[in-house]
């Protein structure tokens, strides 16, 4: 079946701009996870939805970052005020629910902040 | 807070040698503990997990052990291929509820033919 998938593949933007990121998770999964992965680095949490709610903001950098989840599927990041440190690959997985472990990632999405 | 560390960060094998990456984790409750693959540019995929109540777990040529007491865990590649090269990412959570993961920093293996 169809995976996770995730738009754009790349987002250039000039400093200062806003951006939102798509996520689309497996259909009928409940749990989504929003992962940023800086350049040769480990993955860094960011928000967690169950359904439409995000009991768990706490890896949001700053309060420039937002996220909501609608009809419980799909799921939009949004980076405002863009800086030259927000550039990284912003990875979204999701899991059948929170009693399932197993997450699944999508492509992720590579922004570049000029 | 929580935190995962990974050893080695690079891995240099000949094909057909073992490969072992080590992970420590800091959060006790943690009791579910992935191992995610990821080829260059491409997504991280799911290889092999392990649940506190199992100490270790095989899938062909790649396994994984964990010890409880000493927060240790660890994956085993077995008869190395070329195309086992990519950077292999262990990661710890709390199983129910929600389970955000907490990442090693990565480990990049290269199987040399």
């Amino acid at each position: 079946g169809a995976g996770v998938s995730q738009s754009p593949s790349n987002k250039v933007t000039e400093k200062g701009k806003d951006v939102e990121l798509r996520c689309d998770p497996i259909s009928g999964h409940t749990a989504l996870y929003w992962y940023r992965q800086s350049l040769g680095q480990g993955l860094e949490f960011l928000i967690y939805f169950q359904g439409n709610s995000a009991p768990d903001k706490s890896g949001l950098p700053s309060d420039r970052f937002s996220a909501e989840r609608t009809g419980g599927s799909v799921s939009t990041l949004t980076i405002q005020r863009t800086q030259q440190e927000d550039s990284a690959v912003y990875l979204c997985a999701s899991s059948l629910s929170t009693g399932r472990d197993e997450q699944y990632f999508g492509p992720g999405t590579r922004l570049t902040v000029t | 807070g929580e935190n995962v560390e990974q050893h080695p960060s690079t891995l240099s094998v000949q094909e057909g040698d073992s490969a072992v990456i080590k992970c420590t984790y800091s959060d006790s409750a943690s009791n579910y503990f992935p191992w995610y693959k990821q080829e260059l540019g491409k997504r991280p995929q799911l290889i092999i997990d392990i649940r506190s109540n199992v100490g270790e777990k095989k899938d062909q040529r790649i396994a994984v052990t964990l010890n409880k007491t000493a927060k240790h865990f660890s994956l085993h590649i077995t008869e190395t291929q070329p195309e086992d090269s990519a950077v292999y990412f262990c990661a710890a959570s709390r199983s129910g509820g929600y389970n955000k993961l907490i990442f090693g920093a990565g480990t990049r293996l290269a199987v040399h033919p």
